[in-house]
């Protein structure tokens, strides 16, 4: 069966530009996680989404990064004005339990490159 | 805040050697803990999770125990494979609500036929 998705893979961005990058979760999944991983370290967890609610973002690291899943399906994360140490691979996770009590489902994620 | 710390890699052994990767955690009240592993090329994948105190995760031959008085969640295997080479995260989920998992920075498991 399909598992949870990301798009692009890859993206470069020069210094200053907005990135979108997309999530599509596995079908019917109640919850979605977006992960940081930077090169050689584990992931970091940025925000939460319960259907189509954010019920967490406290791990968002700035004002630039922002997060919406408008109909509780598809979510995108948008980088605003992204800067070198925004460089790292992005994670979506998807989960069909509540606040992250169940079994997270990761994606391949998507790897950003800032130059 | 919560903290997960697993030894460092990469891990270098032998077909059929015996495995230990440490994992030692700290965080308030009681978490659910997990290994993840990554295989190359692919997204992370949960491994085995004990979600309380003297629990055993296990899942293909892998084996882990929730110890509360070390605060640790070592992951172990009896005899390992080539195919197990790839990159182990163990994570914790704090109690009290909080939403995301905290992970380890990841120990590389190289395995030599």
């Amino acid at each position: 069966g399909a598992g949870v998705s990301q798009s692009p893979r890859y993206k470069v961005a020069k210094r200053g530009q907005d990135v979108a990058l997309r999530c599509d979760p596995i079908s019917g999944h109640v919850s979605l996680f977006w992960y940081q991983q930077a090169l050689g370290q584990g992931p970091e967890f940025l925000t939460y989404f319960q259907n189509e609610a954010q019920l967490d973002k406290s791990g968002l690291p700035s004002d630039r990064f922002f997060a919406e899943r408008p109909e509780g399906s598809v979510s995108t994360l948008k980088i605003q004005r992204t800067q070198q140490e925004d460089s790292a691979v992005y994670l979506c996770a998807s989960s069909p339990a509540d606040r992250g009590l169940g079994e997270q489902y990761f994606g391949p994620g998507t790897r950003l490159t800032v130059t | 805040g919560d903290s997960v710390t697993q030894m460092e890699g990469p891990v270098t052994l032998s077909e059929e050697a015996f495995l230990t990767i440490n994992c030692t955690y700290t965080a308030t009240g009681y978490p659910s803990l997990f290994w993840y592993v990554q295989y190359p090329g692919e997204g992370l994948q949960l491994l085995l999770k004990a979600t309380k105190a003297d629990d055993k995760g296990s899942n293909k031959g892998f084996e882990a125990t929730y110890r509360k008085e070390t605060t640790s969640f070592h992951l172990e295997k009896g005899s390992v494979q080539v195919s197990d080479s790839a990159v182990y995260f163990c994570a914790l989920k704090a109690g009290g609500g909080a939403d995301g998992l905290t992970f380890g920075k990841g120990t590389h498991l190289i395995i030599q036929p």
